[in-house]
């Protein structure tokens, strides 16, 4: 069974310009969920997607939007970049407990984005 | 406040011993979920091994262990015989409002690195 997949893996971008993450989860997991990793802030959650809706949202400005498709990819969109934007992002699959699943997150490799 | 404290900035254990990895919480709710996970160079983050809040016995995983003492409010991992390949970091996490809710978010602590010298 494929892991979860993120996609791309690096990204080098300039200030001011738009960027989109993408996130595969495992087949079968329809929550979503996207995590910004900075050396200074840590581990913050970004928003948790389930079956196309928005859930749930962490603490970031407008300019982080996300999105699920009806076949749980996930999109999340960084417009207007800030040098404070570089980090890694990291999306996570859940198997819902309603699913049949446990209570663990399974992520990707994270896409690492460098703002320039 | 913190809702999950990682005291340990870096620790560092011979292969072959064992070693303890503190984690103490915060949270109000009765139902909730401590994760480990371990995050290699590579930038993935790995799970290791999970708790709940009702669950009676401390989580066993392989070489990997959770001392679960609820009245403490604390988490802490424990890898036996570690590995060279064990040298990593390593996040204490939560997940509140585990039965019937529809939280999915995670609350990360600040990670351990953890170097395993030969």
């Amino acid at each position: 069974k494929a892991g979860v997949t993120q996609t791309p893996r690096y990204l080098i971008k300039t200030r001011g310009q738009q960027v989109t993450l993408s996130c595969s989860p495992i087949s079968g997991h329809r929550s979503v969920s996207w995590y910004q990793q900075t050396p200074g802030q840590g581990l913050q959650f970004l928003f948790e997607y389930f079956s196309e809706t928005q859930r749930n949202k962490g603490n970031f400005p407008g300019r982080f939007s996300g999105r699920q498709f009806s076949n749980s990819r996930s999109e999340m969109n960084v417009s207007t970049l800030e040098l404070g934007d570089s980090a890694l992002y990291l999306c996570a699959s859940f198997l819902t407990e309603g699913q049949g699943g446990g209570a663990e997150a399974f992520f990707g490799q994270g896409t690492r984005l460098t703002v320039v | 406040a913190q809702k999950i404290t990682q005291t340990q900035p870096g620790m560092f254990v011979q292969e072959k011993e064992a070693v303890t990895l503190d984690c103490t919480y915060d949270t109000s709710d009765q139902s909730y979920g401590l994760f480990w996970y371990k995050q290699p160079s590579s930038g993935e983050m790995i799970f290791l091994i999970y708790q709940g809040s009702y669950d009676e016995q401390n989580a066993t995983e392989g070489r990997y262990s959770l001392n679960f003492q609820k009245a403490r409010k604390s988490a802490n991992l424990v890898i036996s015989a570690s590995q060279l390949g064990d040298s990593a970091m390593y996040f204490c996490a939560m997940r509140e409002g585990l039965i019937g809710g529809s939280n999915y978010k995670l609350t990360f602590g600040k990670g351990t690195l953890l170097t395993v010298n030969p």
